[in-house]
């Protein structure tokens, strides 16, 4: 039981490059959720998935899109990315009260 | 949305001295209170929380209280030793349809030995 992992682990980009971060976690949750956290501040949303097929925008969604095509996997996608998307990407999967996070992407754009 | 406010930001302690972080939090809504540790580089991890119909929990040497009526609740850690050092969130779950969580900005623990 592996719980929440995400690949990659670290990644650089270029200004306009884009890429995908996945999420997967192994114990059937339905709740899924990207948060991104900026040095000496909290978690901020993103977007969510409450299951299978289903994502919502969360606080910070512009410049980031998700898939939930499978319940097991949430992937995050930055289209075009920016200097402003340098920050630690945790995923998280929740299912009743406790909210389990993966070990985090440390994502830099230059 | 919800708006957490947690206080005091910083916070040094003496080994052995005991340490209280409180949340606010706006949604009357809420009905789950945890409170995160994360030791630098590291994920957030659940240390303990409470649900609305309880007043407070303790788990050896930590505690939270809720008080609904004024909206916030406290995290209480006795007896701190150095590995008690890290940064701690709050963040209450509203009543939105994602069962979100809202994150507190954090406070910095240091215990000194």
């Amino acid at each position: 039981n592996a719980g929440v992992t995400q690949t990659p682990k670290f990644r650089v980009l270029k200004t306009g490059q884009s890429m995908t971060l996945l999420c997967a976690q192994d114990m059937n949750h339905e709740y899924m959720y990207w948060y991104r956290q900026d040095p000496g501040m909290g978690l901020r949303l993103i977007h969510y998935s409450v299951g299978e097929g289903t994502t919502a925008k969360g606080e910070v969604p512009d410049g980031y899109n998700v898939s939930r095509l499978k319940k097991q996997n949430f992937l995050l996608g930055l289209e075009s990315a920016a200097p402003s998307q340098t920050s630690v990407y945790f995923c998280a999967s929740r299912q009743g009260g406790e909210q389990y996070f993966g070990p985090g992407t440390r994502l830099t754009v230059t | 949305g919800e708006n957490v406010e947690q206080h005091p930001s910083t916070l040094s302690v003496q080994e052995g001295d005991s340490a209280v972080i409180k949340c606010t939090y706006s949604d009357s809504a809420s009905n789950y209170f945890p409170w995160y540790k994360q030791e630098l580089g590291k994920r957030p991890q659940l240390i303990i929380d409470i649900r609305s119909n309880v007043g407070e929990k303790k788990d050896q040497r930590i505690a939270v209280t809720l008080n609904k009526t004024a909206k916030h609740f406290s995290l209480h850690i006795t007896e701190t030793q150095p590995e008690d050092s890290a940064v701690y969130f709050c963040a209450p779950r509203g009543g939105n349809a994602g069962n979100m969580l809202t994150f507190g900005g954090g406070t910095r623990l240091m215990v000194k030995p």
